[in-house]
């Protein structure tokens, strides 16, 4: 099995921009995509194949890959930003992981 | 439109087993993959594993090995994910996802408590 690895929290104020990075092994060489979860709700996909935006995701939601980490960036986060946002990879073998999680705070 | 429905809650004594289904709908089902993904209360996603309805073929995460099954029913396009030998820390809410995890199912409670 393989490990990915977030930051437990960030915070930021409306209008700044958020970053959430998730590092592993597995990112080298796979895709990533990022999903955010509202509480009492299922997660919903905002990034896939690392920097793809699904349609009626807004702009201001991007990707990035460098080497073993990817990043999530919220440009401008408002206020209903706020959620858990979790990573997610699969091996070869089509086992998937996804990261422990990173709450944004915005206010 | 694409939809995944999935049974009602459940709650189950410790050592039992659970049977979750997931209808889907709005496409052709033996086209794409289906994962299941649990979130115990207050804790992050896990990943349980992934079956093909083509062909009923799985891939399990290591942790659920040997207590997990995952099966279809292309007739009525529904998969299913049972979860055996129930001890409490398999209380979550439990969901189906559609190969790209773009489309979720509403989620079931399933609850172990004696």
């Amino acid at each position: 099995s393989y490990e990915l690895t977030q930051p437990s929290s960030v915070s930021v104020s409306p209008g700044q921009t958020a970053r959430i990075t998730c590092s592993g092994d597995v990112l080298a060489k796979k895709y990533a995509r990022w999903f955010q979860q509202k509480p009492g709700q299922a997660p919903v996909l905002v990034i896939y194949k690392d920097s793809e935006r699904p349609s009626g995701i807004p702009e201001r939601f991007s990707g990035s890959s460098s080497g073993t980490t990817v990043t999530l960036t919220i440009s401008g986060a408002q206020v209903e930003d706020e959620a858990d946002y979790y990573c997610y990879s699969a091996a070869d073998n089509n086992e998937g992981v996804f990261g422990g999680g990173t709450k944004l705070t915005v206010l | 439109q694409v939809q995944l429905v999935q049974s009602g809650a459940e709650v189950k004594k410790p050592g039992a087993s659970v049977k979750v289904s997931c209808k889907a709908s709005g496409y052709t089902f033996t086209s794409y993959y289906m994962h299941w993904v649990r979130q115990a209360p207050g804790q992050g996603l896990e990943w349980m594993g992934i079956i093909n309805p083509s062909g009923g073929s799985t891939s399990y995460a290591q942790k659920f090995q040997g207590r997990v099954t995952m099966t279809r029913d292309t007739s009525t396009s529904t998969v299913y994910m049972e979860l055996s030998s129930l001890r409490s820390e398999d209380t979550a809410v439990y969901y189906c996802a559609l190969d790209g995890m773009d489309v979720w199912g509403q989620g079931t409670t399933v609850t172990v408590s004696s």
